[in-house]
């Protein structure tokens, strides 16, 4: 049972436009929220968090936003670079619960 | 400069081995992690430890085995039992064990192992 979901296997974006990255989640308890950015062969970089006392958070061109209603969250890029083009990961945590569980991935193209 | 180092990169096990995968850290972190990826898949959770000389189970924790003797050292062995190893494996560490605030986890670059 997939808790965490990134429903798009892949999205593909113009240079200098913005990229939207979805997630859903199902799990109520899941209290902590964050984007991992990830190339090929490398480790997963963490990239912004988010937690469910907030509703939007934001660093330079990346902007986190979480509908805790809708069990929703979305990764905001702008604007979108060449240099953006990975895989990105969402993951949760809950609680006290020491424990991240993630989503399958969206990969992100940036086209010049 | 500090971080998470992963050895080998690469790394072949013939069938009935056991072979042991490193992680270091010089962050000073409490907690580490071992994950798994799998081709289309998410990061599975193996093993964490939240301190030395402790460690629980993840959720694929079978044909696995860890150690912390170190707060720097997780070193992961994947033994014979487990039967499907191929897989790129990441380790991980924080702060601490409890996630929120500013204390994501930090990620190593992985090692790809094979069964030749």
């Amino acid at each position: 049972d997939q808790q965490v979901k990134q429903n798009s296997p892949s999205l593909s974006v113009q240079e200098g436009r913005i990229s939207i990255l979805n997630c859903d989640y199902t799990n109520s308890m899941f209290d902590y929220f964050l984007w991992y950015k990830k190339y090929p062969a490398e480790g997963p970089t963490f990239l912004i968090s988010i937690s469910s006392i907030k509703d939007k958070n934001e660093d330079g061109r990346f902007t986190v936003f979480l509908n805790k209603s809708a069990k929703h969250l979305s990764l905001h890029i702008v604007p979108s670079q060449p240099g953006d083009s990975a895989v990105y990961f969402c993951a949760a945590s809950g609680g006290s619960n020491y424990k991240l569980t993630f989503g399958k991935g969206t990969l992100l193209t940036v086209n010049p | 400069d500090g971080g998470i180092t992963q050895s080998p990169k690469y790394l072949f096990r013939k069938e009935g081995q056991n072979v042991t995968l490193s992680c270091e850290q010089n962050l000073n972190h409490d907690a580490m992690y071992w994950y798994r990826q799998d081709p289309g898949q998410g990061l599975r959770l193996i093993y964490y430890s939240q301190i030395v000389n402790d460690f629980q189970k993840g959720d694929i924790a079978e044909g696995y085995s860890v150690s912390r003797e170190k707060k720097e050292s997780f070193p992961l062995t994947v033994t014979s039992a487990q039967k499907n190893p191929t897989a790129f494996y990441l380790c991980a560490s924080s702060i601490g064990p409890i996630m929120g605030g500013d204390q994501p986890q930090h990620f190593g670059d992985g090692t790809r192992l094979s069964i030749l």
